[in-house]
């Protein structure tokens, strides 16, 4: 089992719908949990952080299941600028530097 | 526009070349990063500096030979490479342990390839 997995869409989403991805972690010891965006040929960027209380930011909302082991990211109302790779973050326990990073869903929205 | 600046932004090199790749941060960081990224896949870590001390090396080819001169400034020096080492190089800095906050500032990369 891969210690971050993500769906690699691509997801398809015509503009102005609300669309969902979820990540998986393996280590259930990990504490910090991250959303990056990259859009195509740029530099990742940080999107927002996961707390255990679920946090907002206008139309994004990212969400931590400590149970079950998953985050999630929703975005309402997606625009076309929302088209980029999420990619899913985890800080392990054990390391001051080192992340573990999902491989990235792709988000396509369409006119 | 990101506050971390990465020199060349493209680079062609044959396999017998030695260059450079460059970075500077001005925002006080004190963590440095060389990642390196291929097509469709995410950042790998390659290099850690913290305190311009190499902290971590994730048993990274000796072909690849970091440099922290200074706080603001992070070199690779690339000497010998092979062709699958063509990828895109980010340099990435952080206030602290990627632990506590999770966000790196990344570079816009270097661009490599290698005939």
């Amino acid at each position: 089992r891969k210690e971050v997995e993500q769906d690699p869409g691509p997801f398809n989403v015509p503009e102005g719908a609300t669309v969902a991805f979820n990540c998986t972690y393996s280590n259930s010891a990990s504490q910090s949990f991250f959303w990056y965006r990259q859009d195509c040929r740029k530099e990742p960027k940080l999107l927002m952080s996961v707390y255990s209380s679920g946090n907002e930011d206008g139309r994004f909302t990212a969400q931590l299941n400590r149970a079950s082991q998953y985050i999630s990211l929703l975005i309402r109302d997606s625009k076309l600028s929302d088209s980029a790779t999420y990619l899913c973050v985890v800080a392990p326990p054990d390391s001051n530097y080192q992340l573990i990073w999902g491989a990235g869903t792709k988000l396509i929205i369409k006119p | 526009d990101t506050e971390v600046t990465q020199t060349p932004k493209h680079l062609v090199m044959g396999m017998t070349n030695k260059k450079s790749l460059k970075c500077e941060q001005h925002m006080g960081h004190r963590a440095m990063y060389w990642y390196k990224q291929k097509a469709k896949k995410p950042p790998e870590l390659m290099f850690v500096y913290s305190y311009e001390k190499l902290s971590i090396n994730e048993s990274v080819p000796s072909r690849f030979s970091p440099e922290c001169p200074n706080s603001s400034l992070l070199n690779l020096h690339l000497h010998a490479l092979q062709p699958e080492d063509s990828a895109l190089y980010l340099c990435a800095s952080s206030q602290a342990p990627t632990m506590n906050t999770g966000e790196l500032f990344f570079g816009e990369g270097s661009r490599l390839t290698v005939l």
